[in-house]
């Protein structure tokens, strides 16, 4: 399980406010995603990034920022644009060629209040 | 884009007993499909994967199989035991894996 971290675990948002989540990973992988995961429902992809300094939307990227400045890290921003910001958020890296497999952080669980 | 559909969403069943979910994607493009176990509260995990050029694939209790003529793809749990309760994901990318659909998720749940 380790590799790729979240941080923080739990966040609280006052509506109207802007918070950043942390993703972090020592795997040394190039590609990094973001995905949103909402009460009985699959993952969303959020953003993704597959080297270092570029970035593209997924599907649900409305009210969603990113940068990518380091490989290890693809840091998060859920803006006050984003209507409905409460739910889990899994970051992950894919490792490459030849299995090019997902590991997923621990997730960060955000809550607007 | 690609739409990939799981069914069941909840199936439950008695220890021992085996368990298939089953996938259909949208994309002939998609050529990878791994499949994620995800534990109340905690990270999905890889269990399985297979790609376009094979047909089937084991892993002691764990096979997956794929049918890419019908677009879709299924997981063969058997001798299910009480740990095997989790959600299971589905997925489907494409060659160059810079996406990956996911499924809606089946609750596993095991009865001892």
């Amino acid at each position: 399980d380790g590799g790729i971290t979240q941080s923080p675990k739990y966040l609280f948002r006052k509506e109207g406010q802007n918070v950043t989540l942390s993703c972090e990973q020592n795997l040394n992988h190039d590609a990094m995603y973001w995905y949103r995961q909402d009460p009985g429902q699959g993952l969303r992809l959020i953003y993704y990034s597959q080297i270092v300094n570029d970035f593209q939307k997924g599907d649900i990227a409305e009210g969603y920022s990113v940068s990518r400045e380091k490989k290890e890290s693809f840091p998060l921003t859920v803006t006050s644009a984003q209507k409905n910001p409460t739910a889990f958020y899994l970051c992950a890296s894919r490792s490459g060629a030849p299995y090019n497999e997902q590991f997923f952080g621990p997730g960060t669980r955000l809550t607007v209040l | 884009g690609e739409n990939v559909e799981q069914h069941p969403s909840t199936l439950s069943v008695q220890e021992g007993d085996s368990a298939v979910i089953k996938c259909t994607y949208s994309d002939s493009a998609s050529n990878y499909f791994p499949w994620y176990k995800q534990e109340l509260g905690k990270r999905p995990q890889l269990i399985i994967d297979i790609r376009s050029n094979v047909g089937e694939k084991k892993d002691q209790r764990i096979a997956v199989t794929l049918n890419k003529t019908a677009k879709h793809f299924s997981l063969h749990i058997t001798e299910t035991q009480p740990e095997d309760s989790a959600v299971y994901f589905c997925a489907a990318s494409p060659y160059n894996f810079n996406k990956f659909y996911f499924g809606s998720g089946t609750k596993l749940n095991v009865k001892p």
